[in-house]
């Protein structure tokens, strides 16, 4: 099975700043990597898919980056509506797995 | 507009059943993928399993932790996707979410509100 790792595990930023977050699997799954935001009591939003391909409506903000084992989503300027939680999920192979979550908090 | 309802979920004692439906609008459900993804309560997602579509003859796929005693069923004629769950166990306490790529296939880009489902005593 596929392991997915993100890092950090919590973030605390400000609004404005420039936030990056890593996802590395445990084995090469080429561009098969989508990024999703969740929000406490909400179902995830698909942001980013084939690790650096815009889901339409996501501000352009958030980018994707990365192939292999090792991708990023990146938010170029932090607004109050990101402070939320961030997954990696692989599509490479069977169990589709979620990395642990990223938890983006306020400064 | 696409639209995924989740429904079925409640308090369940260990080792008893529960059907999950999920029911869908806004596109044709025999061309597309269906997927649950559970979370736990203060945890992260977890992919429970796959119904593929039509052309790949329904075949399904399943998380470990669910394999044997979890079963995902469709009925596009109902615009329907189930999740039987059978020997339930404390730990499939969850939130669980149906969801499925739809104009962005494979991937999960629709998702429902979510059912939660309680095992306990």
């Amino acid at each position: 099975d596929i392991q997915l790792t993100q890092s950090p595990s919590f973030l605390s930023a400000s609004v404005g700043d420039r936030v990056t977050i890593t996802c590395r699997a445990s084995l090469g799954i080429t561009s098969d990597l989508a990024w999703y935001q969740q929000k406490p009591g909400k179902a995830p939003n698909l942001l980013i898919y084939a690790a650096s391909t815009l889901q339409s409506g996501v501000p352009s903000r958030f980018s994707g980056s990365g192939s292999g084992t090792e991708f990023t989503l990146t938010i170029s300027s932090l607004q109050p509506e990101d402070f939320a939680t961030y997954y990696c999920q692989q599509f490479k192979s069977y169990p589709l797995a979620f990395g642990p979550g990223t938890k983006v908090d306020i400064k | 507009e696409v639209l995924l309802v989740e429904s079925g979920g409640g308090l369940v004692q260990p080792g008893g059943s529960l059907r999950l439906s999920c029911v869908v609008s806004g596109f044709t459900l025999s061309d597309h993928y269906m997927d649950w993804v559970r979370q736990a309560p203060g945890k992260g997602l977890e992919w429970v399993g796959r119904t593929r579509y039509k052309a790949s003859s329904y075949t399904t796929e399943y998380a470990a932790s669910v394999k044997g005693r979890f079963t995902i069923s469709r009925d596009d004629s109902k615009n329907s996707v189930y999740l039987q769950m059978n020997s339930l166990r404390t730990e499939d306490t969850a939130v669980y979410y149906c969801t499925s790529g739809v104009f962005v296939p494979y991937y999960f880009a629709y998702w429902g509100q979510g059912t939660l489902v309680t095992v306990s005593s």
